[in-house]
């Protein structure tokens, strides 16, 4: 059931190198959403960009969002050991008011070495 | 402030016996939901709540499967006969009606003998 894909599923750099991320998604979206996973922790949400929205930017995070091809990219600069986590994304499927399900990728598993 | 919270935080338990998870949204949350996370399948959705009443339960597997809300700061998800598939990890999310991200809890983690 699950709608994304992500790629690549595992991702090892060097600290100070950036990284990568791709998700594609299969149906049409009101916004997409990136959120990161910390190994045996829960799942904190990083950034959300809109359907009308090309890039956006938050800190060292860098999301891209091409509804024509429905795909998006997580770009990670200057990583640190502390990003080592699995990233996933996820579209919102919206019930009544602004939210609802979240459908999420299968995730990338991020390792930055120091 | 507090965030979700779920417990228990582990939970072992032979097949066939009865789990309860629980879970305590953040406060002024109007909206909870309950996640199951595999290898093999990811993270899916299976129930969501609105001021405590179910929205949306296609994602429950099936009939052992049961969850509850019976006021705004608690909720249940029971399984009743529990089988070693059921073995994954359980997250709890709340939101609030303007609000389209989630906050998740740091899950419950069942293994099924």
């Amino acid at each position: 059931s699950q709608q994304g894909e992500e790629d690549p599923q595992a991702l090892s750099i060097q600290e100070g190198e950036n990284a990568t991320m791709n998700c594609s998604y299969k149906t049409s979206i009101n916004n997409l959403q990136w959120y990161r996973q910390n190994s045996g922790r829960g799942l904190v949400h990083l950034i959300l960009i809109r359907s009308n929205e090309r890039e956006k930017h938050s800190g060292r995070l860098r999301v891209t969002l091409d509804t024509s091809k429905k795909s998006s990219s997580l770009l990670i600069t200057a990583s640190r050991a502390a990003d080592t986590a699995s990233y996933f994304c996820a579209t919102l499927r919206r019930g009544s008011g602004n939210t609802g399900k979240l459908i999420f990728g299968q995730g990338t598993t991020l390792q930055v070495k120091p | 402030d507090a965030g979700v919270i779920q417990s228990p935080r582990h939970e072992v338990t032979e097949m066939g016996q009865e789990v309860t998870l629980r879970c305590k949204p953040i406060s002024g949350h109007d909206y909870l939901f309950w996640y199951r996370q595999t290898m093999m399948r990811g993270l899916e959705l299976l129930i969501y709540f609105n001021n405590n009443v179910p929205i949306d339960d296609s994602g429950m597997p099936e009939d052992r499967f049961s969850a509850k809300m019976p006021n705004a700061s608690f909720s249940t998800l029971k399984i009743q006969p529990s089988e070693p598939r059921d073995s994954a990890v359980y997250f709890c999310a709340s939101t609030a009606t303007s609000q389209e991200t989630q906050y998740f809890g740091p899950g419950t983690r069942l293994l099924v003998l």
